[in-house]
């Protein structure tokens, strides 16, 4: 069983339009993230969910938008997606401070 | 200046060497620190974590810690062509419960 699960695993859409990114894991951590990794590799923080809670919000721009209706479940909706938002999204989940378990990311490409 | 910071590389060593990373980052105050291994395209995965000053050994990997000088390595003996991947490392920053990654540092072992 896959333990953090997204879907989908690559998205190509045109700019301006407004898309999701799913995530669950089955691993029953209290806390999910979502990451995104640009193409240098570099690996940044932009939300966190502690049991349905935001607790972190990074300076992203409000056309992010986190989801999360219960502790194993954490959505990213974009609206108006922009050329810069292509990047791989990567959720993951912890427990208790202890090391992230990464989904498989989802490589987003805005055209 | 950047929470952490990874020389980006590439760090070549031949078959059988040993490869050093290095890793420093910004706050005294942390706690909590992580090796990750990303395979291109792939999503990174958990090799080493490390909470106390000194040195932290598991099979091949070794992970050292000098809170005073705020640099965490990681050593990785008899280096492997399966070894290519990029490193990331991680620290807990402000015990946040967020991890602030580093860009990585890309090592090729060649054969």
């Amino acid at each position: 069983d896959t333990a953090v699960s997204q879907t989908p695993k690559y998205l190509v859409t045109q700019m301006g339009n407004d898309k999701s990114i799913k995530c669950e894991q089955n691993l029953g951590h209290d806390t999910m993230y979502w990451y995104k990794q640009d193409s240098k590799k570099f690996l940044k923080i932009m939300f966190s969910y502690n049991n349905k809670e935001l607790i972190i919000n990074e300076t992203v721009p409000n056309r992010f938008s986190p989801k999360s209706p219960d502790k194993a479940h954490l959505n990213l909706h974009i609206n108006s997606l922009e050329l810069g938002d292509s990047a791989v999204y990567f959720c993951a989940s912890s427990q208790n401070v202890e090391f992230y378990t990464f989904g498989s990311g989802t490589r987003l490409t805005v055209v | 200046q950047k929470e952490v910071e990874q020389n980006s590389g590439p760090l070549s060593v031949p078959e059988g060497a040993i490869a050093s990373l290095n890793c420093t980052y910004s706050d005294r105050g942390s706690q909590s620190f992580f090796w990750y291994r990303q395979y291109s395209g792939k999503s990174p995965e958990l090799i080493m974590s490390i909470y106390s000053n000194g040195d932290k050994e598991d099979g091949r990997f070794t992970a050292q810690l000098n809170k005073a000088s705020q640099y965490v390595s990681l050593l990785i003996r008899d280096s492997q062509p399966s070894d290519s991947a990029t490193y990331l490392c991680a620290v807990d920053l402000y015990n946040f419960n967020k991890f602030y990654f580093g860009s990585g540092t890309k090592l090729n072992v060649k054969p």
